[in-house]
C-alpha cells in the first residue's frame, strides 16, 4: 500500500504486504530528516534518519528514499507486521535554523492481520 | 520505556490554578525541546533550550514559562491556562548539533484545562 502522506491521511495494508508512507517537505535548506513513529498514549519514536549528501538510507524492515529535486521523502516498511499500526511522521531540519524540527502532517497506517 | 521522563503522565488543572510540567534526561544531551500536539496533529514546536538557555520561542504566549535548572532537567511552568490548551505536552533532547542525532521524545503530558 502507498499514501501520498499530506494529502491521504490514513493508509490500510494486509500483514504481510509493503507500505510506502510519503512526505513532501517545503524547505529546500533542509539537509536533515526523520521519520518518527507515534502510538496511542506515547510519544513519537525514532525509525530512521537520512542526511541530504544521501538519498537512501536502510534499516531493519525499513528504507527511507529521499529525492531533493521534487523536496520528496517516503519510508518504505517491508513485511508489514500488526505493531507497525501506528501514525508516521517526518521531520525536517533546516540547516540554518539551529536546531528547530518541522513535522509533516502525518499518515495513520493500519495493519489488517 | 523511554530515555526521556516527563511527569505527571495525567494533568487536570482550572484555569486558575499554578502548576509545572518536569521532564529529565540523562544522555548527555544539551538541547531540550518543548512541543505541544493536539489529538491526530503533529507536534508543534514551543520552546527550544540550548545549553540550559532559552534559544527558540516560537511566540508562545506567556502563561506557558519554560525554565531549564541544568542540563538534565526541563520543566513548564503553567498559570492561568485556556480551555484550548489541553493537549499532549511532549518534552524532547538532543544534541545541540541536530546533525549530531535525532530528537528523542518522552510520552508527554496529557493536560486537560477545565
Amino acid at each position: 500500500g502507498e499514501s501520498v502522506g499530506l494529502h491521504l491521511p490514513t493508509l490500510s495494508v494486509q500483514e504481510g504486504d509493503n507500505s510506502i508512507i510519503n512526505c513532501a517537505y517545503s524547505n529546500s535548506a533542509s539537509d536533515y530528516f526523520i521519520w518518527y513513529k507515534q502510538e496511542s498514549g506515547k510519544g513519537p519514536q525514532f525509525i530512521i534518519d537520512i542526511r541530504s549528501n544521501m538519498d537512501k538510507r536502510q534499516g531493519q524492515r525499513v528504507t527511507v528514499l529521499l529525492n531533493k529535486t521534487v523536496k520528496h521523502l517516503s519510508l518504505q516498511i517491508a513485511a508489514t507486521q500488526p505493531g507497525d499500526s501506528a501514525v508516521y511522521f517526518c521531520a525536517e531540519n533546516p540547516h540554518n535554523t539551529g536546531n528547530q524540527f518541522y513535522f509533516g502532517t502525518g499518515t495513520s497506517l493500519t495493519v489488517i492481520p | 520505556d523511554t530515555e526521556v521522563t516527563q511527569t505527571p503522565k495525567h494533568l487536570v488543572m482550572g484555569m486558575t490554578n499554578k502548576k509545572s510540567l518536569k521532564c529529565e534526561q540523562h544522555m548527555g544531551h544539551r538541547a531540550m525541546y518543548w512541543y505541544k500536539q493536539k489529538a491526530k496533529k503533529p507536534p508543534e514546536l514551543m520552546f527550544v533550550y540550548s545549553y540550559e538557555k532559552l534559544s527558540i520561542n516560537e511566540s508562545v504566549p506567556s502563561r506557558f514559562s519554560p525554565e531549564c535548572p541544568n542540563s538534565s532537567l526541563l520543566n513548564l511552568h503553567l498559570h492561568a491556562l485556556q480551555p484550548e490548551d489541553s493537549a499532549l505536552y511532549l518534552c524532547a533532547s538532543s544534541q545541540v548539533d541536530p546533525g549530531l542525532g535525532p530528537q528523542h521524545f518522552g510520552d508527554g503530558t496529557r493536560l486537560s484545562i477545565l
